[in-house]
């Protein structure tokens, strides 16, 4: 399976965007990037995917380089519920192997 | 729709005991997962199940036992607990595998804390 790194914690502030990064070099050609997040003990909650192109939904974007080495999640407008840990997480098959992922510190 | 509830929310075992946790998802997903997670890190996967009847082992299966006798409910069973599986447990459900170019959405409870003495 693919690993992936990523800052243990960011801080950002309430209404700014939050830009997560993920590093993913040994990604193959048909493994996808998906990201979750999982606020206070929460059960994780699913967010957005991708495989080359860049993404984008209501919750928030996903850009993946031309390499597929790294990508970065985009909260475009921060508020204080979305401080949380946030999983980038590279799939093949049907195993997410989590990591301990960005704990996403929204301040005001 | 309940979406995917875990019984009990909290339990506390002595080394050495037994118990069952319930999974049930009203969505009718396909697969089926059971994952801990232990402070400070990510969850690993325990086990996980493709369909009714079939069940497979995950990342970290020692310890645990699993069935899938109805489509709906995935149980998770510790023989005998002990101290090292304290941890909070997590069920998922998600309709496909995410394998090629399929959409792997795994909807989660809101897990299970256990506590072995």
């Amino acid at each position: 399976d693919a690993k992936t790194t990523q800052p243990t914690s960011m801080d950002c502030a309430e209404g700014r965007a939050a830009n997560l990064p993920c590093n993913h070099s040994t990604i193959s050609g048909n493994e996808y990037v998906y990201w979750y997040r999982q606020i206070h003990s929460q059960g994780p909650q699913y967010i957005i995917h991708g495989l080359k192109n860049n993404e984008t939904n209501e919750m928030a974007s996903l850009i993946i380089t031309e390499d597929r080495k790294s990508s970065t999640l985009i909260l475009p407008h921060a508020t204080l519920r979305d401080t949380a840990v946030y999983y980038c997480i590279v799939l093949y098959g049907n195993k997410l192997v989590f990591g301990a992922g960005t704990i996403l510190r929204v301040k005001s | 729709n309940a979406g995917v509830t875990q019984t009990p929310k909290f339990r506390v075992l002595k080394t050495g005991q037994s118990m069952t946790l319930l999974c049930a998802q009203d969505m009718n997903h396909e697969y089926m997962y059971w994952y801990r997670q232990d402070p400070g890190m990510g969850l690993r996967l325990i086990h996980y199940s493709v369909g009714e009847g079939t069940t497979a082992k995950g990342e970290v299966p020692d310890g645990y036992n699993v069935s899938r006798l109805k489509k709906q409910n995935f149980l998770l069973g510790l023989e005998s607990a002990a101290p090292s599986q304290t941890s909070v447990y997590f069920c998922a459900s998600s309709l496909t595998s995410g394998g090629g170019s399929s959409y792997n959405e795994q909807f989660f409870g809101p897990g299970t804390r256990l506590t072995v003495l």
